[in-house]
């Protein structure tokens, strides 16, 4: 099994729906994170969560949110999705103790939205 | 501002070859670096990481990256490549904010 989970891996969906993309990890790490992949524009973190009660925005958390309901469990949500928000999405998960901690990634979810 | 670049987008070498990407940053210190492959329908894996000391640092696969403070730089090479080694290939970096600045990523395409 996967050590960090990500589900659906694929979703089409309409603009205006809400959605939920969702991480869950065997690791035992404290922080999670959610990414956005593009062409050409690298990964960018949307939020990340360092523990259970501790959520911060990344760098493009407009339109997204998210829950830390266990310390394996972190989902994202896009209240009202927009075909901009068409990408491909990444859970990471690290442990906490160091700025050389590597990040540890799901496989993606590859969201549409039309 | 802090910023990681991948200034080739599209490398393509025979295989056999050797390779070199190359990777920059800007910051006033010395970040925490990293690189990573995402190969088709993955996620990324790590595939070296540099935080001090040997500036030559040894990675998994037969990678190996090499930081150069006076140029800040950190490239990744490989001796001689596989047909296997096509895939992305991501250069980050932490700048002391506990957060990864990822560059664009240099698509890698191996020719027989």
């Amino acid at each position: 099994d996967a050590d960090v989970t990500q589900t659906p891996r694929n979703r089409i969906t309409k603009t205006g729906k809400r959605i939920m993309l969702e991480c869950s990890q065997t690791k035992g790490h404290d922080r999670m994170y959610w990414y956005r992949q593009d062409p050409g524009l690298g990964l960018r973190l949307i939020y990340y969560s360092f523990d259970v009660k501790d959520i911060n925005k990344g760098e493009i958390s407009d339109g997204y949110s998210v829950s830390r309901q266990a310390q394996a469990k972190f989902s994202l949500s896009l209240e009202s999705a927009i075909p901009n928000q068409t990408a491909l999405y990444f859970c990471a998960t690290s442990l906490t103790g160091g700025w050389d901690q590597p990040q540890h990634f799901g496989d993606g979810t590859r969201l549409s939205i039309l | 501002a802090q910023s990681v670049t991948q200034p080739d987008i599209h490398i393509t070498v025979s295989e056999g070859a050797s390779l070199e990407l190359r990777c920059n940053y800007s910051y006033g210190a010395t970040p925490y670096l990293f690189w990573y492959v995402q190969s088709p329908g993955q996620g990324l894996q790590l595939l070296l990481k540099y935080f001090s000391g040997d500036t030559l640092v040894q990675g998994i696969k037969g990678f190996e990256a090499e930081f150069k403070r006076s140029q800040s730089s950190f490239n990744l090479r490989k001796p001689s490549v596989h047909w296997s080694d096509a895939a992305e290939y991501f250069c980050a970096a932490n700048f002391g904010n506990e957060k990864l600045t990822f560059g664009t990523g240099t698509r890698l395409t191996i020719i027989p």
